[in-house]
C-alpha cells in the first residue's frame, strides 16, 4: 500500500508562472489536507478537501491559490502568478476520515520561485 | 501567541540518553499528533493520541488532556533519531486541519 505521493518533489518557477502541485492520497483515504512550511517557520494549515468538495479553506491566501480534489485523480494545489514569497515546502496529508483520524504525510513539494 | 507550544526548541544529547520533548496547547484538542521531519524534509506521523499513552519501539508518547500537555520520549537515543519533532493538534477554531508547534530540533551525537 503506497503512502501519500506528492509530485513533483522539487519545482522551480519564474515569477508570474503557474505552479501545480499534485497529491495522491493513500488508498482508501478520501480526506486530503494541504500544509505550507515557509523557510524557518512551522507548518501552517491551508486547505482541507474531500472528494469533489472543499471543506475548509480558511488557511488559503485569498488570491492566486486554489485547490481541488476531483472524483478521479490526485488533489491539485494551484498557485497562479507565483511570487518569491510563495517559495516553501508544500505538504499534503491524507486520512480515512476527518477530524480525529490519523493523517499520513507525503514527502512534500519544494517550490522555488526565481 | 501560537496555540501549540513546544519545548525545548533545540536539544543536543549524547547517544543513549533518554530524551523528552514537551508540548503544551492552549485550546481544546480532541487528538494530538507527534510528527518527525527528517533532515531531507519528509514528514512521518509517529503517534496520534487522544488520551493516555502509546509506545512504538523506543518511542513513547503521553498526553494529559486536563493539563493540556503531551510529551514524547525517546529511550536509548541514537544518532538516527536526529530530526525535527513536531506536535500538532486539531484546534478548537474553524480549521479542520492541524495546528502545529514550531518543532524541536533534536541532535543525537555519537
Amino acid at each position: 500500500n503506497a503512502g501519500v505521493m506528492q509530485n513533483p518533489r522539487h519545482l522551480v518557477r519564474r515569477r508570474g508562472q503557474e505552479a501545480r502541485l499534485r497529491c495522491s492520497p493513500m488508498k482508501g483515504h478520501s480526506h486530503v489536507y494541504w500544509y505550507r512550511q515557509l523557510p524557518e517557520e512551522g507548518l501552517k494549515f491551508m486547505v482541507y478537501l474531500q472528494k469533489e468538495n472543499i471543506i475548509d479553506e480558511s488557511g488559503m491566501p485569498k488570491e492566486r491559490f486554489s485547490a481541488e480534489f476531483p472524483k478521479e485523480g490526485p488533489s491539485i494545489l494551484r498557485i497562479q502568478q507565483v511570487v518569491r514569497g510563495d517559495s516553501a515546502a508544500y505538504f499534503c496529508a491524507s486520512s480515512r476520515g476527518g477530524l480525529g483520524n490519523e493523517a499520513f504525510f507525503g514527502q512534500g513539494t519544494r517550490l522555488t520561485v526565481v | 501567541k501560537n496555540e501549540v507550544e513546544q519545548s525545548p526548541q533545540n536539544l543536543t544529547a549524547q547517544e543513549g540518553e533518554f530524551i523528552t520533548i514537551n508540548c503544551s496547547y492552549s485550546v481544546g484538542i480532541s487528538a494530538l499528533h507527534w510528527l518527525q521531519q527528517h533532515p531531507g524534509g519528509g514528514i512521518v506521523s509517529l503517534f496520534m493520541l487522544s488520551s493516555g499513552k502509546k509506545k512504538h519501539g523506543r518511542l513513547i508518547a503521553t498526553i494529559n488532556i486536563q493539563e493540556k500537555h503531551s510529551s514524547l520520549h525517546i529511550t536509548a537515543s541514537h544518532p538516527r533519531d536526529s530530526a525535527v519533532y513536531i506536535c500538532a493538534g486539531h484546534s478548537g477554531g474553524g480549521a479542520d486541519g492541524l495546528t502545529f508547534g514550531k518543532g524541536t530540533h533534536l541532535i543525537i551525537q555519537p
